[in-house]
């Protein structure tokens, strides 16, 4: 079975610094990924997604991720970050044999302050 | 093109009442999933639906738990005799037709349906 864990649960960081937050996974098979963010009281929206191809995606609002094999990572970066990017931010895998069902991680709530 | 709908955005019952959340796809899509948000939880898959079949319910409660999607008109998620441990948000997602196996489709999610049970 497929597992996603999500070290963080949350992440401070202030205004224009680096961030990344950290996603691995568990799957004896291929596995699509997938990055949603959730703004407070709203639903997910999808930031980025791993399919097939270069390991390093770019993906909406500025943020990238790098698929690691080896590793079994999928961690999500943004050079500089705003105040608006204040979310909670969630992992997901899905097998490739399957049809949309996803397993998302515990979510990372990334908190940035001036 | 209006996005995944899902309506009421809350909900608040009683011990013991019955709960019925609402969701209608984008235009066009004829998968529909449901996941559920716990408190500080990720979302967990509950349910998929195509019209009016069920495919995969491996996620839903045995006891009290129920789904559909009719041919004409929204999914619905009933939840009966609610507990307190049913208080979570209820998300509907949905993708297209004939491609659900491929990895190049996303799902598409609504805003939520917010249950609190008393």
């Amino acid at each position: 079975a497929q597992s996603v864990t999500q070290l963080d649960s949350q992440v401070p960081v202030f205004e224009e610094a680096p961030v990344e937050l950290r996603c691995n996974y568990s799957s004896s098979v291929s596995v699509y990924l997938f990055w949603y963010v959730q703004y407070p009281n709203q639903g997910l929206q999808l930031l980025l997604k791993y399919l097939s191809g270069s390991t390093l995606v770019k993906g909406i609002n500025g943020f990238e991720a790098e698929f690691n094999k080896s590793q079994t990572s999928f961690h999500l970066r943004k050079p500089s970050v705003h105040i608006s990017d204040t979310a909670e931010y969630f992992c997901a895998v899905r097998v490739n044999t399957g049809f949309q069902k996803l397993v998302f991680g515990t979510g990372t709530r990334l908190l940035v302050s001036p | 093109n209006a996005g995944v709908m899902q309506n009421p955005r809350h909900l608040v019952r009683r011990r013991g009442q019955e709960a019925r959340l609402r969701c209608s796809p984008m235009k066009g899509h004829s998968h529909v999933y449901w996941y559920r948000q716990l408190p500080e939880e990720g979302l967990k898959f509950m349910v998929y639906l195509q019209k009016e079949n069920i495919i995969d319910e491996s996620g839903m409660p045995k006891e009290r738990f129920s789904a559909e999607f009719p041919k004409e008109g929204p999914s619905i998620l009933r939840i009966q005799q609610v507990v307190r441990g049913d208080s979570a948000a209820y998300f509907c997602a949905s993708s297209p037709p004939g491609q659900g196996h491929s990895g190049a489709n996303v799902l598409t999610f609504g805003a939520g349906s917010r249950l609190t049970v008393l």
